[in-house]
């Protein structure tokens, strides 16, 4: 089974910009989060995706966004582009049940570098 | 509040044990768990431990969790180079939301 994927693994951009990033969850699982890591913050939660809504969301400014397809592959989306939004961002899957265990497995994570 | 805090670095011989330690602070959270990254790669989980249990072991893993403190560990016995890595903790907050620990980086010396 192949694992979660994202695209693209590396991205340079500069100030004021927008950007999407793509994440494909593992066959079968239905929800997906983002998270963003910062030698500064560590890892935080920006938002997760179940059935096409979003379900829970992060304490992050409304420039980042997100949106899930009927084939449950998620992008998200971040506009005018600052320098400390470079980062790594993670994408996890999981089958995305009610229970409060649900295993997430992660992305290799998109490196986001904003010049 | 949500935050969850590690010690930021751990140096050990290999053979040793090693013991990571998390605090945490929202006392409903049901599930804690620990991640390992290593360099350029992403989150892989090691193991979890529901909040009604004290231990958990798996292998050269022992998950210990004081409800109490609110404090959990992760013990790794006889600590391999190949175990060099970051060390998150986590704990769940709704089904598909996890707050991290700061990350402990755990370096194996021969």
């Amino acid at each position: 089974k192949a694992g979660v994927t994202q695209t693209p693994r590396y991205l340079i951009k500069t100030r004021g910009q927008q950007v999407t990033l793509s994440c494909s969850p593992i066959s079968g699982h239905r929800s997906v989060s983002w998270y963003q890591q910062t030698p500064g913050q560590g890892l935080q939660f920006l938002f997760e995706y179940f059935s096409e809504t979003q379900r829970n969301k992060g304490n992050f400014p409304g420039r980042f966004s997100g949106r899930q397809f009927s084939n449950s592959r998620s992008e998200m989306n971040v506009s005018t582009l600052e320098l400390g939004d470079s980062a790594l961002y993670l994408c996890a899957s999981s089958l995305g049940g009610r229970s409060s265990y649900n295993e997430q497995f992660f992305g290799p994570g998109t490196r986001l570098t904003v010049l | 509040g949500e935050d969850v805090e590690q010690s930021l670095f751990l140096s050990v011989r290999e053979g040793d044990s090693s013991v990571i330690n998390c605090t945490y602070t929202d006392s409903s959270s049901t599930y804690l768990y620990w991640y390992k990254q290593e360099p350029g790669a992403g989150l892989q989980l090691l193991t979890y431990i529901f909040s009604n249990m004290d231990m958990k072991q798996d292998q050269r893993l022992t998950v210990l969790l004081n409800k109490k403190d609110k404090h959990l560990s992760l013990r790794i016995a006889d600590t391999q180079t190949g175990d060099s890595a970051i060390y998150f903790c986590a704990e769940s907050m709704g089904a598909d939301k996890l707050i991290f620990g700061t990350g402990t980086r755990l370096q194996v010396f021969p």
